[in-house]
Parts: structure tokens; C-alpha cells; sequence
């Protein structure tokens, strides 16, 4: 089983400021990582994804996330926030295909950070 | 390009009342997933099905089926609608690598 904890529920931040959303996650097999957005009253979009390679991952909108295996941790960051990009974001786990079990493809989420961007 | 759609967006029901909700994957995409997010929640997993057939099961009442038709798209049928049904429903889908799945819109559903 895997389980996902956002470090942070709610994070308010000026614009033009540095973000980092922190995602630590807990798994007895490998897994792949995701973060996706959601804007309110919509649907979740993805923002990046870690499948295997670079631990460094960029995904749309400026933001970019780094796998550290060893603290099991897929923090998100952005270098520069807009007032666009208030929203929350969820980071979620899925285990790797050859990993075994019977939960291939099932995303476990994290409780989300529901970022805001202040002028 | 083409996305997930949803149908309805929107649904209102009655206590004890039935509500079928409706995922269109997008092309080419064999595998569905549905989600239920509370309020104030993070989603949470039902069902997912690969090829028609039910790949995996999550926390869904027994008062939920839900299948895979021929064209791929699903319904997730809802009977007996408790007041804390009320939610809003994503569908998932994945192309057979299923490593990334793409949500919907979602359906919003509210019991009364």
C-alpha cells in the first residue's frame, strides 16, 4: 500500500516569490510520481510527472519537482509565482509497473496545498 | 486535443434516488479509473477497468456498479443516494502503459 502526505495544507505566498509545495510519500514498492493541479471548480490537471532518469522533472506552467529517493520525498517548486497560479495542487503515487501487487494504474493522493497568490 | 469528457456535469437527486454517471475516455485509451473527491477532500479511488474488464477496486459502497462498454466508455451507476454521496466524481483514463492517467472535468453530484 502507498500513502501520500502534503506537508503543508495551505501555503500564501506573494507574487514574484519562490514556492516549494513539499510531498513525501511512503511505499513498500517502487512508484511513480505525479502532481497535479486544480484550479477551483475544475478538474485536476497534470502538472509533472517522475517515471524513471533525471531526478529533476519539469512540468508545465514553470513549476518542476525533484525525486529524492533516499528521503522519499517529490517536492514541487516554482522560482517565480503568479497570481494564476493560485490553486491546489495534489501530489499522488502509483506503483511501477513491474512492481507487483494489484494496484497497478489506482493514484493515492495526498491531502493537497491549496497555494494562493498574493499581489 | 481530445480530452476525458464527462456527462453529466451537474446533478441534482433525492435521497434513496438512482444516478448514472458517464465517462468518455480519450481515443485510444483503454483503461478508465473513477475517483470520488469529498468536500474539502482529496480524491479518493473506487474502480478502474482495462479492456472492459474490472482491473481494480477501492473504497466503493456496494450500492455503486460500474462497468466498461465495448467503446470504452463507462458509467458508474449510484443507488440508494445517501446525503453523503454528495461529491464530485472524476474519471480517469490511461492508455494501456497506464503509467499517466488524465481526469475529466469531473460531475459534480449533489443529494438532497
Amino acid at each position: 500500500a502507498q500513502s501520500v502526505t502534503q506537508l503543508d495544507s495551505q501555503v500564501p505566498v506573494f507574487e514574484e516569490a519562490p514556492v516549494e509545495l513539499r510531498c513525501n510519500y511512503s511505499s513498500s514498492v517502487s512508484v511513480y510520481l505525479f502532481w497535479y493541479v486544480q484550479y477551483p471548480n475544475q478538474g485536476l490537471q497534470l502538472l509533472l510527472k517522475y517515471l524513471s532518469g533525471s531526478t529533476l522533472v519539469k512540468g508545465i506552467n514553470g513549476f518542476e519537482a525533484e525525486f529524492n529517493k533516499s528521503q522519499t520525498s517529490f517536492h514541487l517548486r516554482k522560482p517565480s509565482v503568479h497570481i494564476s497560479d493560485t490553486a491546489e495542487y495534489f501530489c499522488a503515487v502509483t506503483p511501477r509497473a513491474n512492481a507487483g501487487g494489484t494496484s497497478y494504474g489506482k493514484l493515492t493522493f495526498g491531502q493537497g496545498t491549496i497555494l494562493t497568490v498574493h499581489p | 486535443a481530445a480530452g476525458v469528457i464527462q456527462s453529466p456535469r451537474h446533478l441534482i437527486k433525492e435521497k434513496r434516488e438512482t444516478a448514472t454517471l458517464k465517462c468518455y475516455p480519450i481515443p485510444r485509451h483503454d483503461t478508465v479509473y473513477w475517483y470520488q473527491q469529498g468536500p474539502g477532500q482529496d480524491p479518493q479511488f473506487l474502480i478502474s477497468f482495462y479492456e472492459k474488464m474490472q482491473s481494480d477496486k477501492g473504497s466503493i459502497p456496494d450500492r455503486f456498479s460500474a462497468q466498461q462498454f465495448s467503446d470504452y466508455h463507462s458509467e458508474l451507476n449510484m443507488s440508494s443516494l445517501e446525503l453523503g454521496d454528495s461529491a464530485l466524481y472524476f474519471c480517469a483514463s490511461s492508455s494501456t502503459s497506464w503509467e499517466t492517467q488524465y481526469f475529466g472535468p469531473g460531475t459534480r453530484l449533489l443529494v438532497l
